[in-house]
Parts: C-alpha cells; structure tokens; sequence
C-alpha cells in the first residue's frame, strides 16, 4: 500500500515567481486535502476535494492560490505571484469517504522556500 | 471556532520516564480527536484516535482518553523512549466536518 505521494519535496524561488506542486493520494481515496504549516505552527485546512469536486475552501486560501483534482485523482496546488509569507511546508492529504471516522493520511510535504 | 490548545514544548524526558502531554479543545458538537506524530524529515502520522466521551485510543505504548466533561484528550506513555523523540499533534475534526484543526505542536525530547 503506497501512501500520499507529493512533488516535489523541498521548492527554492524567487518572489514573486508562480509554483505548482503535485499530490498523489493513496489510490482508493477519493477526499483529498491540502494544508500548510509555517514553523512551530500545526497545519492549518487550506481545501479539500470529494473526487473532482472542490467543496471546501479557507480564508487562508487567497485568490492567488488555485487548486484542482481534474480527474479525481492526483491534485495540483498553484502559488501565482509567490510572496516572503507563502515559505511553508504545504501537505497533502487523503482519506476515504464512508465513515466520519475516516483518518486522514499525510504526505511528507513540499516544503516552498522564497527568497 | 474549533480551537486546540497543547503544552508547550520542548519537553525533555530520560528514557523509561512516563509521559503526559496535555490537550483541551474547544469545539461545537461533538469531535472526532486525533494525535499525530511528525518525526524528523517526514510527514505527519496518525498515532491514535477516539471519536466519543470516554473512548480510549491507544497504540505503540502512547494512550489518549476522550473526556467530554474537561475538553481534553492527554497522551500518555509509561515508559518513552529516545526513537520516541518527535513532535505531538492533538487534532480534531468536528462533527460533520471534514477539515482538521490542529494544535500547535509538542516538541518532545528522549535522552539515554
């Protein structure tokens, strides 16, 4: 059983640069969840996905970030005009529909450094 | 909002020493509660969960107890020891909801 898969692991760039990074979820799950954590900091929820459908977005996700998951499968999240304040660990992570007990598994993260 | 408040960290224990991390939430309805571990490098792991007052969630050694009537679900372990070093996530996920809130984190530290 493969888990969450995410590339790249570690992103240098300049600011104001635009960044896509990639999350594969484990196969049979179709919720898919992305989060950043800034240093010291526990993740915080940016959106989540059901299969192709984005049904949740927070504040935190301003306009420009995007993400999408066209086939219901992988996920992209894209930075436009990357700022000093988007340097974080950005993960990714799935669950199963089915139960609300569901855990979520976790990649190991895109870490997004600017400079 | 949905709210987790963790011990500050780092703590810093002998190995065999017992542990405790504290954890209170702030939530409407009834959570689902979560510990996470995040070793060095790496991703975050789910270590254990509970998802109702006085469920226990146990795993590895490291046990947590739902309780309802303090808000809190504290992580023990009776005797740690150092591949235990990581950093301690409390979580939860609120009744009907899919997103998790996250504490900030308890950076714990084993020594021989």
């Amino acid at each position: 059983d493969t888990g969450v898969s995410q590339d790249p692991r570690h992103k240098i760039t300049k600011r104001g640069q635009n960044v896509t990074f990639r999350c594969d979820p484990i196969s049979e799950h179709n919720r898919l969840y992305w989060y950043r954590q800034t240093l010291g900091q526990g993740p915080e929820f940016l959106t989540y996905f059901q299969n192709e459908a984005q049904l949740e977005k927070s504040r935190l996700l301003s306009d420009r970030f995007s993400a999408e998951r066209p086939k219901g499968s992988f996920s992209t999240l894209e930075i436009q005009r990357t700022e000093q304040g988007d340097s974080a660990m950005y993960l990714c992570a799935s669950s199963l529909v089915g139960s609300i007990d569901q855990p979520q598994h976790f990649g190991d993260g895109t870490r997004l450094s600017i400079l | 909002g949905d709210s987790v408040t963790q011990m500050e960290g780092p703590v810093t224990l002998s190995e065999e020493a017992f542990l405790t991390i504290n954890c209170t939430y702030t939530a409407t309805g009834y959570p689902s509660l979560f510990w996470y571990v995040q070793y060095p490098g790496e991703g975050l792991q789910l270590l254990l969960k509970a998802t109702k007052a006085d469920d226990k969630g146990s795993n590895k050694g490291f046990e947590a107890t739902y309780r309802k009537e303090t808000t809190s679900f504290h992580l023990e372990k009776g005797s740690v020891q150092v591949s235990d070093s990581a950093v301690y996530f409390c979580a939860l996920k609120a009744g009907g909801g899919n997103k998790l809130t996250f504490g900030t984190g308890t950076q714990l530290k084993v020594e021989l």
